[in-house]
């Protein structure tokens, strides 16, 4: 089945403590990304991929590293966790677009991260 | 920043009823993309409406486009209370850029 799996979907931990969350798709997709989900303030991208080894800022990059290794991963890392930083949190993927037409993102299932 | 604003922020209808979300947005785009997200869950793509069309249908969904008036509008036909989520709208602006700019969602409420 295509799909967008995430790891872990629940975390609740303590600031300062780093932690990563696991991005993984199926579809041989080049473009993945990160949004955070907000109450009132909607979904704001994090960090994108173009492609392996190729990654850039979005909206609300602060705080956030990524890496992009293998086509198929795009992990996200927070260092240094705050509690402004608790969010749900989704990665998403998409094929590159062909001929200047671009194409819908498939969702993960989305993170809930709680930093106390 | 936000680039789709989408109207109503709430509805409430009753079943069988037809629902209608509009969606502002500010630059040109490339194409605009409807997406629903039950509650808690990932969002799931409905309909991409590009830049050079002006209406798509898709089951009990048609999406319109109004370059124009940088506007677009999502209307359910004969709604289900399991159509009961929230939409939003996300825009991709012409460009390399891969980025698609979400608006802050309709949450629609279908009454059995």
């Amino acid at each position: 089945e295509a799909q967008v799996t995430q790891n872990p979907r629940y975390l609740i931990t303590v600031t300062g403590k780093k932690l990563t969350v696991t991005c993984s798709q199926n579809m041989n997709h080049e473009y993945m990304s990160w949004y955070r989900q907000d109450p009132g303030l909607g979904l704001r991208q994090i960090y994108y991929s173009m492609n392996v080894e190729v990654t850039d800022k979005g909206d609300v990059p602060e705080g956030y590293k990524v890496s992009r290794k293998e086509k198929r991963n795009f992990p996200l890392i927070l260092e240094s966790p705050s509690p402004n930083q608790t969010s749900l949190y989704f990665c998403a993927s998409s094929p590159r677009r062909y001929r200047g037409l671009s194409y819908e993102q498939y969702f993960g299932p989305g993170t809930r991260l709680t930093v106390t | 920043s936000q680039q789709g604003e989408e109207d109503p922020q709430a509805l409430s209808i009753q079943e069988g009823e037809n629902a209608t979300m509009n969606c502002s947005y500010k630059t040109s785009i490339n194409n605009l993309q409807w997406y629903r997200q039950n509650s808690g869950r990932g969002l799931v793509h409905l309909i991409l409406i590009r830049s050079n069309e002006r209406e798509k249908h898709s089951g009990r969904l048609r999406v319109t486009l109004d370059t124009s008036k940088k506007s677009s509008s999502l209307l359910i036909t004969a709604s289900r209370a399991a159509d009961t989520a929230s939409y939003f709208c996300a825009t991709k602006t012409q460009g390399g850029s891969e980025k698609l700019v979400f608006g802050k969602g309709t949450k629609l409420t279908v009454n059995p």
